[in-house]
């Protein structure tokens, strides 16, 4: 079964320092791996995937994300934080299809706040 | 992309009744799920809504209890039966773009439906 840890409730981390919200998951085969992010009171939305290639993708908003096969994770970064990118941050997994798999498994979210 | 309608945005709802949240999409899709969110709270998957058959349902959800639609590649339906206060969350239709060989594609979403059930 595939699943996802989001270990941090919430990051707390000041406007212009970098920030890290972290992701490790468990699934069979090669993993597809996303980050979406809910803004208050609004839908998700899709920040960045990882599918094949560089362990290292960028998404949109400045945002990041390096894939680690070894330590299963896919931790979501940025260089520079702003107040605005205060949100709750979601890592999802889902198996790839030759393993028979579709569905989107998501992480518990970390709220993410960011200080002027 | 995919541009997901939702409808209703919200409700307030009687224990014991039923509420049919629809969802509509701006082109045709394969895949489309249903997901259940409390307030501040991750994405539990509901179902797989498959066009002519039944919904694939994870574990911990029912047909009885969920039952859904999905009449053709653009419209599904969720249903809410019976509900209980346990039951107010936020229902997701979420649908990856174009047809089944796109399977590495991210998930779109609706805005949601707001659900309070008294």
């Amino acid at each position: 079964a595939q699943s996802v840890a989001q270990p941090e409730d919430q990051v707390n981390v000041a406007e212009g320092n970098p920030l890290t919200v972290k992701c490790t998951y468990s699934v069979s085969g090669n993993p597809y791996l996303f980050w979406y992010v809910q803004y208050p009171n609004r839908g998700l939305q899709f920040l960045l995937k990882y599918i094949t290639g560089d362990n290292l993708v960028k998404g949109s908003y400045g945002f990041e994300a390096e894939f680690n096969k070894s330590q299963t994770s896919f931790h979501l970064k940025k260089p520079s934080a702003l107040v605005s990118d205060s949100a709750l941050y979601f890592c999802a997994v889902r198996q790839s299809p030759n393993t028979g798999g579709f569905k989107t498994i998501f992480g518990a979210g970390t709220r993410l706040f960011v200080k002027a | 992309s995919a541009v997901i309608s939702q409808k209703p945005s919200r409700d307030i709802c009687q224990r014991g009744t039923s509420l049919t949240i629809q969802c509509q999409v701006d082109s045709q899709v394969t895949m489309m799920f249903w997901y259940r969110q409390q307030p501040g709270q991750s994405l539990t998957l509901i179902a797989t809504a498959n066009q002519g058959s039944e919904a694939t349902y994870e574990s911990g959800f029912v047909i009885d209890k969920f039952p859904i639609s999905r009449p053709n590649l653009t419209f599904s339906t969720l249903t809410v039966s019976n509900m209980s206060p346990e039951d107010s969350s936020i229902y997701l239709c979420s649908v990856v773009p174009g047809g089944k060989g796109s399977n590495t594609g991210e998930l779109f979403f609706g805005e949601g439906s707001r659900l309070t059930v008294l």
